[in-house]
C-alpha cells in the first residue's frame, strides 16, 4: 500500500478564493483524521471519521471549513472562503477504528493564502 | 483536558539512552497511551502504544506508571535520525489530542 495519500502537497491560493484539500486513507482503514498544525497552535484535530460518518468536528474552527467522507477512499476538506489565518500544514491520517491501533499520516498540504 | 504534558525539549548524545517522560494524569481507563515522532517536513510517524503493561518493539520501550498518570518513552541507543518532535497521546476511541511535544536533539 502506498499509504495515506495526500493532494496537492502545497497550495498558493488567494484570499477568499475556495480550497479543497484531498485525503486518500490507507486501504481498509475505517477512521480517518484531519489535523491542521502551525506553529503558534501546534497540531488540532479539526475532525475525524468512523466508516464513513463524521464522529467529531468539533475542532474545526468555522462554518468555512467542511470535510466529507463519501466513500471509504476518499476524503475532502474545504474551506470556503479562504483567510490568510488559515495557511498552514493540513495532515490526513487513517487506522483501524480501535483506539490501540495506530494512525498513519499522510506528507500533509501546505497551504497558504495571500 | 485530553492535553498530555511534556518538556518542551531534551538533548542526547549520540549512542546513549534516551528517556522521554509524559504526564498524563487525568487518563482513564480505556486511553491508550501512543506516541509518535514528527522530522522536519513529514508528518507525525507512530512509534510505540501501550494501555497498562510495558511495551517493546524495533523503535522504543514504553514503560506506563502503575497508577498510568505517566509513562515514559525509551529510546535505547540514540542516532542522529532520532532527533525530533515526540509526542504523547491518549487516545480514546479515534480521538487522538496531540500536545505540545518534546523536541529531541541529538549530539554526536
Amino acid at each position: 500500500d502506498a499509504g495515506v495519500i495526500q493532494s496537492p502537497r502545497h497550495e498558493v491560493t488567494e484570499m477568499g478564493q475556495e480550497v479543497t484539500l484531498r485525503c486518500k486513507p490507507i486501504s481498509g482503514h475505517n477512521s480517518l483524521f484531519w489535523y491542521r498544525q502551525t506553529m503558534m497552535r501546534g497540531l488540532e484535530l479539526l475532525i475525524y471519521f468512523n466508516n464513513n460518518v463524521p464522529i467529531d468536528d468539533s475542532g474545526m474552527p468555522e462554518d468555512r471549513f467542511s470535510a466529507k467522507m463519501p466513500n471509504a477512499s476518499f476524503s475532502t476538506l474545504k474551506i470556503q472562503p479562504s483567510e490568510p489565518r488559515d495557511s498552514a500544514v493540513y495532515f490526513c491520517a487513517s487506522s483501524l477504528k480501535a483506539a490501540n491501533t495506530e494512525a498513519f499520516f499522510g506528507q500533509g498540504t501546505r497551504l497558504t493564502v495571500v | 483536558d485530553a492535553k498530555t504534558t511534556q518538556p518542551n525539549s531534551m538533548e542526547s548524545n549520540e549512542e546513549e539512552p534516551v528517556h522521554l517522560p509524559c504526564n498524563h494524569s487525568t487518563i482513564s481507563g480505556t486511553d491508550y497511551i501512543h506516541w509518535y515522532r514528527q522530522l522536519p517536513s513529514q508528518g507525525p510517524e507512530y512509534v510505540i502504544h501501550g494501555l497498562t503493561s510495558n511495551v517493546n518493539n524495533r523503535m522504543a520501550s514504553l514503560a506506563i506508571a502503575e497508577d498510568r498518570k505517566s509513562s515514559t518513552l525509551i529510546l535505547h541507543r540514540a542516532t542522529l535520525r532520532d532527533a525530533a518532535v515526540y509526542y504523547c497521546i491518549r487516545r480514546d476511541g479515534g480521538k487522538s489530542t496531540f500536545g505540545d511535544g518534546t523536541t529531541l536533539t541529538v549530539k554526536p
